[in-house]
């Protein structure tokens, strides 16, 4: 079993609509968890970061996390084609904070 | 500072040569990372280097693998012999810190292709 588990996509959402994307992780002492945004032919960038249950919000995207469910999503409100890519979940090694797990990535198509 | 620094960028070789990536971290960094991305496999990582040690290389795929990091501002990973298999995009990475909030910074990568 992988870690970090995402599907793979591609989730395609219309122009100003809300984007839903999923992570889900094995290891239950889990800490910390990322999202990155990987544009194609780009490196990973981060987006931002969650370490306590519940909703964090930055700008148009929010994360969520629910660790008794193990599992990690990311919203991004009004959905802009800017934000086609491939999004990222990342989570920290328990034991080791240098240590990062990545999903395979789900690719988000924005569609005008 | 000019962030992570790969080299080369592209990189077209025949099976069986040896080939070396190149990576320069951000400046005060002190773990580097290098990893690979297959549309099969995601981004794997290979191995890992905290202070110039490497910590953690269970992920190097084969003895044809191999990382060095002789000095905080350098890292190599080599493939000899290379094959097809071979053939990804290696990205190397940088963190500093080393807290629950560490953000890992991305190298433009470098784009193998082994024929």
């Amino acid at each position: 079993q992988k870690e970090v588990e995402q599907n793979s996509g591609p989730l395609s959402v219309p122009e100003g609509a809300i984007a839903s994307l999923n992570c889900t992780y094995s290891d239950r002492g889990s800490q910390s968890f990322f999202w990155y945004r990987q544009y194609s032919g780009k490196s990973p960038e981060l987006i931002m970061f969650i370490y306590s249950n519940g909703d964090k919000e930055d700008g148009r995207f929010t994360a969520q996390l629910n660790k008794a469910s193990q599992y990690v999503s990311l919203l991004i409100r009004d959905s802009q084609p800017s934000d086609s890519a491939t999004y990222l979940c990342a989570v920290q090694g328990l034991y080791n904070f240098n240590k990062f797990y990545f999903g395979s990535g789900t690719k988000l198509n924005v569609k005008p | 500072d000019a962030g992570v620094i790969q080299s080369p960028r592209h990189e077209v070789t025949e099976m069986g040569q040896e080939v070396t990536l190149r990576c320069k971290p951000i400046s005060g960094h002190n773990s580097l990372f290098w990893y690979r991305q297959t549309m099969m496999r995601g981004l794997e990582l290979l191995i890992y280097f905290n202070n110039n040690v490497p910590i953690d290389d269970s992920g190097m795929p084969e003895d044809r693998f191999s990382a060095k990091m002789p000095n905080a501002s350098f890292s190599t990973l080599k493939i000899q012999p290379s094959e097809p298999r071979d053939s990804a995009v290696y990205f190397c990475a940088s963190t500093g810190g080393g807290g629950r909030d560490t953000e890992a910074f991305f190298g433009q990568g470098t784009r193998l292709t082994v024929v």
